[in-house]
């Protein structure tokens, strides 16, 4: 069965520090890979998607970027973090059947 | 463009009464609906999804959807409310011919089942 992992699942880091957040899926290939940010708020912004390796979309303008340098592995990473950065972040993948299946986050607080 | 909204913030209901999450969508085409539930400092879990067939599609945990074509709704279910069904649910939706990354989220309803 396929699992999705993502790390550190807690993170605090001072404004102006670098950021790298993975995730890693198992039990499939060529899957389709997301990131999204889930503000306070509740509501869920799509951030980056890639459909196989090296091959990244940004959906919105930030401070953040993105790599897939592997065919399971998805990367968040950010130069230098703002506090508008903190959130919990979220990735997922996508297979045949369409629907997304998430990791169990990954929650940063920028101070 | 497409939308999903969820009209309630907050749903409460006693543990052993029936449940209801209301979702209701715009999208071109046929729809294709999902409903996710997020426990606290959790990731989404997929509950059940509605591509085409029976209006009523049955999820996990007890959980089932009806979809209603001629009012855009897809409402979420259950017989009998648990304590632990206390969650935050999600519906969203995407066209049937577009992509998983095209799908739009709702904002969200907090269900508290209270004992």
């Amino acid at each position: 069965s396929q699992t999705i992992h993502q790390w550190p699942a807690t993170l605090v880091q001072p404004v102006g520090s670098p950021l790298s957040l993975e995730c890693t899926v198992e039990g499939t290939s060529n899957p389709n890979l997301y990131w999204y940010r889930q503000a306070a708020g509740r509501g869920l912004q799509l951030l980056f998607y890639s459909v196989g390796i090296g091959q990244i979309s940004s959906e919105v303008p930030q401070n953040l970027s993105a790599s897939r340098p592997q065919d399971r592995q998805f990367i968040l990473s950010s130069k230098k973090l703002l506090l508008s950065d903190s959130g919990f972040y979220l990735c997922a993948w996508s297979g045949e059947t369409g629907e997304l299946f998430f990791g169990e986050g990954s929650r940063l607080t920028v101070l | 463009a497409q939308s999903v909204a969820q009209p309630e913030d907050q749903v409460n209901v006693a543990e052993g009464n029936p449940l209801t999450v209301k979702c209701t969508y715009s999208v071109s085409g046929n729809p294709y609906l999902f409903w996710y539930v997020q426990y606290p400092n959790r990731g989404l879990q997929f509950l059940l999804k509605y591509i085409t067939g029976d209006n009523l599609v049955k999820g996990s945990y007890g959980f089932e959807a009806e979809f209603n074509k001629s009012q855009t709704s897809f409402h979420l279910k259950k017989p009998s409310a648990l304590v632990s069904d206390s969650a935050l649910y999600f519906c969203a939706v995407r066209g049937l011919r577009g992509s998983a990354r095209q799908l739009t989220f709702g904002s969200g309803t907090q269900l508290t089942v209270l004992p």
